[in-house]
């Protein structure tokens, strides 16, 4: 079954370190792949994602993420992190046996920023 | 930025009452969707909808739970008999196009408390 999973549920991070979330899917076909990140009190907002070409892909908020097929990962990476960025992020996979669209979410990863 | 809207941010109810949760699409979308997150669990897929028509729905929106666009800009998810597993934050999304790499725009999502 198309699976999605993030191992880490909390990670701490210091100030100005750099960050990486780890994602990993199962999924039979061209996976098409996203990072949603939710602040408190907001909705789901699209970081980045990937759906061909170029696996590096950029995103919003000095994010970027690779796609790795070998490791089926999706690995989301940021240079140097803000206090700012504390916030739930989830890795998700588009999918559609019916022709529309669904997206399959891991469980998320909370990052916590240490000043 | 347009955005997607849910009203209310929070409800309580009583298990066997009927509820419904209201969602305001951005307004060139077709698309339409329901998640839900149960407390510590992934955010999981519930039921999509375009042309009035439900196109596709999880195994969890079963006879209890339906859909309706009641106007040009609401979208509403009806629980017509609550449980207490029914507990959950509900988030509305969604889309221009219904391609597998199409963006979703998420709202900010209810969180529903079935007692």
């Amino acid at each position: 079954a198309q699976s999605v999973t993030q191992p880490d549920i909390h990670i701490t991070v210091s100030e100005g370190a750099s960050l990486e979330l780890r994602c990993n899917y199962s999924y039979g076909a061209t996976p098409y792949l996203f990072w949603y990140v939710q602040s408190p009190g907001q909705g789901l907002q699209l970081l980045l994602k990937y759906f061909s070409g170029d696996t590096l892909v950029q995103g919003i908020k000095g994010f970027e993420a690779e796609f790795k097929r070998s490791q089926s990962s999706f690995n989301l990476r940021k240079p140097s992190v803000h206090w700012s960025d504390a916030a739930e992020y989830f890795c998700a996979v588009g999918m559609g046996d019916t022709g529309f669209q669904k997206l399959v979410f891991g469980t998320g990863t909370r990052l916590l920023v240490s000043p | 930025e347009p955005e997607v809207t849910q009203t209310p941010s929070h409800q309580v109810t009583q298990m066997g009452q009927e509820v419904i949760l209201r969602c305001v699409p951005i307004s060139n979308h077709l698309y339409f969707y329901w998640y839900r997150q149960i407390l510590g669990q992934k955010v999981e897929f519930l039921v999509s909808f375009y042309n009035n028509e439900i196109s596709e729905k999880s195994e969890i929106f079963d006879d209890q739970f339906s859909v309706e666009r009641p106007d040009g800009s609401n979208f509403t998810l009806k629980i017509r008999s609550t449980k207490l597993e029914d507990s959950a934050m509900y988030f509305c999304a969604s889309s221009e196009f219904r391609a597998l790499q199409e963006t979703q725009y998420f709202g900010p999502g209810t969180r529903l408390l079935v007692l």
